[in-house]
């Protein structure tokens, strides 16, 4: 119940086309929900969270969008780059238990020129 | 310049001898983490700790020890029980208080035991 599924693995896109990376949860006291991006041999860092208060968040290219009642959460990345091939890992953290994240196992997504 | 250090960026060890990562923090964070990331495997806790002088196991505490004396640091012991220790560690740090869970990210150090 503590499991957080991401998918795909791996995700190739064309420049300027549409990258979507998805992740599901099981436990409902799940309250916070960030992704980061992670490039080859550095630290990861964060890049957009949401709190299921709201069904969508959006920063510039990248939106989250929440679906509470199916314990889904997806990251879109809109006018995808080169720059932004990197691996993305959702997570999601219940707070009550000081705030621990349970990360997904990431998706690493090559974009194309 | 803020942020959390980790050194050394990589670390060469024979098996069975026992090895400390370092991490330092500046952003006056109370709580700190330690993660293990392996190819296909995201990201594991360690250890976490809340507040000096305490800290916690996470998934994967066994052949790890941790001390937590100063706030700002949180030094990662790698010691000869642990049966896969190569890997990538992070530490992270956050807030840890007043539902803010925002964590970040060091550099990460790569170990590599032979």
């Amino acid at each position: 119940q503590q499991q957080v599924k991401q998918s795909p693995q791996s995700l190739i896109v064309q420049k300027g086309g549409i990258s979507i990376i998805n992740c599901a949860y099981e436990n409902t006291a799940f309250d916070y929900f960030p992704w980061y991006q992670q490039f080859p041999g550095k630290g990861p860092a964060l890049l957009i969270a949401i709190r299921p208060d709201v069904s969508e968040k959006k920063e510039g290219r990248f939106t989250i969008s929440f679906n509470k009642s199916a314990k889904q959460f997806s990251l879109h990345i809109m006018d995808s780059q080169p720059g932004d091939s990197a691996t993305y890992f959702c997570a999601a953290s219940s707070g009550g238990s000081q705030g621990n994240l349970i990360f997904g196992k990431g998706t690493k997504l090559s974009v194309k020129p | 310049d803020g942020g959390i250090t980790q050194s050394p960026k990589y670390l060469f060890r024979k098996e069975g001898q026992n090895v400390t990562l370092s991490c330092e923090q500046n952003l006056n964070h109370d709580a700190m983490y330690w993660y293990r990331q392996d190819p296909g495997q995201g990201l594991r806790l360690i250890y976490y700790s809340q507040i000096v002088n305490d800290f916690q196991k996470g998934d994967i505490a066994e052949g790890y020890s941790v001390s937590r004396e100063k706030k700002e640091s949180f030094p990662l012991t790698v010691t000869s029980a642990q049966k896969n220790p190569t890997a990538f560690y992070l530490c992270a740090s956050s807030m840890g208080r007043g539902g803010i869970y925002e964590q970040y990210f060091g550099p990460g150090t790569r170990l590599t035991v032979t």
